[in-house]
């Protein structure tokens, strides 16, 4: 049984980088998608971008793309997330979580949420 | 980005109710088409996905079905744990995008 399980800070001043990692537990990143999500009450949820260790792709949502890095370490079967330059725009419930390769399926395995504040 | 519309935005029944919840994209989506479940201060748990096919482990009262741009999310008899916020969510376009949501309460 697959689990995800993620870390990272939860409060954050305007214009500070915001890093959260996710730990894969058994299980390998090979043939999925690993993505990062976030929820806020006035957008609801956001995709904001997934790395595909297979093929090498990593793709984001246009509207954060100057600002994120998603990046895998299959070393440690974790995935990161940065976003930099953050603004009280980006306080959101962040998730990660993984997807079969292909259009047709689903994000299936999840993290547990961390909750970003961005505040000055 | 692919638009994808929920109606209603809430509704209200009660345990044994049948109820269906749609989802309407702004284009064909090809089927690419998953629903979720989520309850206060949990991460959204996977239902169903390519539109119809069941999640392992969801109970079989919930079904998907519809095709092109209109899907529907179907409960057969409500139980008292499903009462939760439903998202859609197609895969077909880039980026994926998710349905407003469908809050499900008790009447």
């Amino acid at each position: 049984q697959v689990q995800l399980q993620q870390w990272g800070a939860g409060r954050l001043k305007p214009s500070e980088t915001l890093s959260l990692t996710c730990a894969v537990y058994g299980g390998s990143l090979s043939g999925y998608h690993w993505i990062w999500i976030r929820q806020s009450p006035g957008k609801g949820l956001e995709w904001i971008g997934e790395s595909t260790p297979q093929s090498g792709s990593i793709n984001y949502t246009p509207s954060l793309k100057s600002r994120v890095t998603i990046s895998l370490d299959t070393s440690k079967t974790q995935f990161s997330l940065n976003l930099k330059s953050v603004t009280a725009a980006d306080t959101a419930v962040y998730f990660c979580a993984r997807s079969g390769v292909g259009a047709a399926y689903g994000m299936d395995v999840w993290g547990q949420g961390t909750t970003v504040t961005v505040s000055s | 980005d692919i638009q994808m519309t929920q109606s209603p935005s809430s509704l209200s029944a009660s345990v044994g109710d049948r109820v269906t919840i749609a989802c309407r994209a702004s284009q064909d989506i090809i089927n690419s088409l998953a629903w979720y479940q989520q309850k206060p201060g949990k991460a959204p748990r996977l239902l169903l996905y390519a539109a119809s096919r069941l999640e392992s482990g969801v109970p079989s009262r919930f079904s998907g079905g519809g095709s092109g741009t209109e899907y529907t999310l179907t409960i057969s008899s409500l139980q008292p744990e499903d009462f939760a916020t439903y998202y859609c969510q197609q895969s077909y376009g880039t980026p994926p995008t998710f349905g407003q949501g469908t809050k499900l309460e008790i009447k």
